[in-house]
């Protein structure tokens, strides 16, 4: 079966710091994973998915994300926090091989200070 | 291109009472998809359809929730009747017909329910 655990439920870090959001996935098949952003008040966005191609995947906003199939793991990176970067996050994994359901985890809320 | 919408944003019912919530997908999408999301939860798929037929209901609790897609456009999710525990932000996505992951999920702006 698949599915997808958010290792941390709320990461805080300085404007200009790295982020880093932890994910790892577990799938029967070779999977295709997403990370999703929802920001207070609107609607779920995509950043950035994984399909089979290049394991670095580059998204909006500056963020990229790396498939480890040997970690089994899908962390959502980004170099320079920036305060509109504040936000909830989902990884997410299909539900099927067709890739047209998905599994979201639980979110990880992600803080910004300045 | 227009978004997904959906309405209401906000409804209020007491428990055992009937509610509707209505989706207009993206012009043109094939996929529908109806999502509960629970406060501190992710979205969790209730329904997917594909035109006007249904691909997964699996997650859907037929005993009070039900949704159709007539004509293969707009969408309605039913819940009859309302327990406490069904509170939460309905969400709609659509997404065109295509090949694998080729095209992304396109979601509303939910519809937040309170059952009091």
């Amino acid at each position: 079966a698949q599915s997808v655990t958010q290792l941390d439920s709320h990461v805080s870090v300085s404007e200009g710091t790295p982020v880093l959001l932890r994910c790892n996935y577990s799938s029967s098949y070779s999977p295709s994973l997403f990370w999703y952003v929802q920001h207070p008040n609107k609607g779920l966005q995509l950043l950035l998915k994984y399909t089979s191609a290049a394991t670095l995947v580059k998204g909006i906003n500056g963020f990229e994300a790396e498939f480890k199939k040997s970690e089994t793991s899908f962390h959502l990176t980004k170099p320079s926090a920036h305060m509109s970067d504040a936000a909830e996050y989902f990884c997410v994994v299909s539900r099927n091989q067709a890739g047209t359901a998905l599994i979201f985890g639980k979110g990880t809320t992600l803080s910004v200070s300045s | 291109e227009a978004g997904v919408a959906q309405s209401p944003r906000y409804k209020i019912i007491e428990k055992r009472q009937s509610v509707a919530f209505w989706c207009n997908p993206i012009s043109g999408h094939a996929t529908l998809y109806w999502y509960q999301q629970i406060l501190g939860q992710g979205p969790k798929l209730l329904i997917q359809f594909q035109n006007n037929g249904v691909v997964d209901d699996s997650q859907l609790p037929k005993d009070r929730f039900s949704a159709e897609r007539l004509k293969g456009v707009d969408s309605t999710l039913k819940i009859q009747p309302a327990k406490l525990e069904d509170s939460a932000v309905y969400l709609c996505a659509s997404r065109q017909l295509g090949q694998r992951d080729t095209y992304e999920q396109y979601f509303g702006p939910g519809t937040r329910l309170t059952v009091t």
